[in-house]
């Protein structure tokens, strides 16, 4: 059971460059959000989407884009890349908003 | 926004030890979460409570869902040292963006 994967587990990037992080699942569920995990702060939620073609900003959505063709896919995109966002990034997905979530198991980003 | 305080920060204990830990807030929640992360892993779900006043089960650790929906208990008996690792909370309110608020976490150690 793949359940929820995200790639790249690891990736260094430059200020300013651009990247997109990829999620994907294989469970049929409609609700999948990004969240960023920093040291203390516990998991805090980029963006979000309700179903293919629907998304949404969460609490932390500044220099992230999101797209949603797909049930299955919702890749994430930093559009110039900033040391502020060197993180561990999570992609998560559930049947409906308010179901539990399935988190994959993070892509860690650092910006140099 | 909303926020989740989570207590204790961290904790180490002896093997055998229960452990209890707690997250409050100043909002109303329709469910409560209960997550655990290894080191390298995503968050794994442990116990879901969906009604106020929920005493809910999974083996050693029991959770539960406060009358006032403001906070959450969970409980682990026996400690072993798998037990190791981030034990996240997590709320979520029905609403026409629902979203998942996690709290901060409680990193459990096993004093060797």
């Amino acid at each position: 059971n793949a359940g929820v994967t995200q790639t790249p587990k690891f990736q260094v990037l430059k200020t300013g460059q651009s990247m997109t992080l990829q999620c994907a699942q294989d469970m049929n569920h409609e609700y999948m959000s990004w969240y960023r995990q920093d040291p203390g702060m516990g998991l805090r939620l980029i963006h979000y989407s309700v179903g293919a073609g629907i998304t949404d900003q969460g609490e932390v959505p500044n220099g992230y884009n999101v797209s949603r063709s797909t049930t299955e896919d919702f890749p994430l995109r930093l559009l110039s890349a900033a040391p502020s966002q060197t993180s561990v990034y999570f992609c998560a997905s559930s049947p409906a908003p308010d179901q539990p979530q399935h988190f994959g198991d993070g892509t860690r980003l650092s910006i140099l | 926004g909303q926020q989740l305080n989570q207590s204790p920060q961290s904790m180490f204990i002896q093997e055998g030890e229960d452990v209890s830990m707690n997250c409050t807030s100043s909002s109303i929640f329709n469910t409560w979460l209960w997550y655990k992360q290894d080191p390298g892993e995503g968050p794994v779900l442990l116990i879901a409570l969906y009604k106020a006043g929920e005493l809910t089960s999974n083996g050693r650790l029991t959770a539960q869902f406060g009358i006032t929906r403001k906070d959450s208990f969970l409980n682990i008996s026996a400690s072993i040292p798998s037990d190791v690792g981030i034990y996240f909370c997590a709320g979520l309110r029905y609403s026409s963006a629902s979203k998942i608020i996690f709290g901060s976490g409680t990193r459990l150690s096993i004093r060797p």
